[in-house]
């Protein structure tokens, strides 16, 4: 059974940092690329990042693009997603999805919360 | 960066039928924007129903099916259930990125 578990949310602070981790489980890792979708209280869905299977090619979305890296450790089943320079319009449920380019965009994780305030 | 529209809310009565439908601001959507559609349910993390325009998961109910219709990718809903209430969002690729759709709030009633 796939499974993917994020952690890592909580409170940062306007122009801080935070670091999301996603362990995946029930599945080869290393030859899926991964994605971060993330939501807003109460909006809809954002794409965030994606990176390939190896982890040498990621896209991001506008508004994250040059404060987010996504990352990911092949070794240790897990997706890493650092923020920085955080806003409040990067407040909300940040999601781990098992997909992108070539692969089916298939499980989701549970979602870890995310809260920007001084 | 390209925006992806869908109704903000339709309403189907149960064991009726409805097609929730996603265009693009780019142009026709096609089977290269590669559609999805997700189901949310409040408190929920999403669940993939759709992939590719049309392609299924083992765990999409056979009620509902996707296709492309008049430009748009469309998600059709044959014989509503209670349970399919819920928010529906659609997804379409735009070379190496992605944007969502806004969401359409379904309502069984």
């Amino acid at each position: 059974e796939v499974q993917l578990l994020e952690s890592g949310g909580g409170l940062g602070q306007p122009g801080g940092s935070l670091g999301l981790s996603c362990a995946a489980s029930g599945f080869s890792f290393n030859i899926y690329p991964m994605t971060w979708v993330r939501q807003a209280p109460g909006k809809g869905l954002e794409w965030v990042s994606s990176i390939s299977n190896s982890g040498d090619h990621a896209s991001y979305g506008d508004s994250v693009k040059g404060r987010f890296t996504v990352s990911r450790d092949n070794s240790k089943n897990e997706l890493y997603l650092q923020m920085n320079s955080l806003t409040d319009e990067d407040a909300g449920i940040y999601y781990c999805l098992k997909g992108a380019w070539g692969s089916r965009f298939d499980n989701w994780g549970q979602g870890t919360l995310v809260a920007v305030s001084s | 960066q390209a925006v992806v529209t869908q109704e903000p809310s339709l309403t189907v009565s149960p064991g009726g039928t409805v097609t929730l439908t996603c265009g693009s601001s780019t142009g026709p959507v096609t089977a290269g924007h590669f559609p999805y559609w997700f189901q949310q349910k409040p408190g929920q993390a999403p669940t993939t129903l759709i992939s590719d325009v049309r392609n299924t998961f083992s765990w999409t109910p056979v009620r509902f099916s996707g296709s492309l219709i008049g430009g748009k990718a469309a998600l059709t809903l044959s014989g509503a259930q209670p349970e399919d209430e819920a928010e529906y969002f659609c997804l379409l690729v735009y070379g190496v990125t992605w944007v969502f759709g806004g969401g359409t709030k379904l309502t069984v009633l």
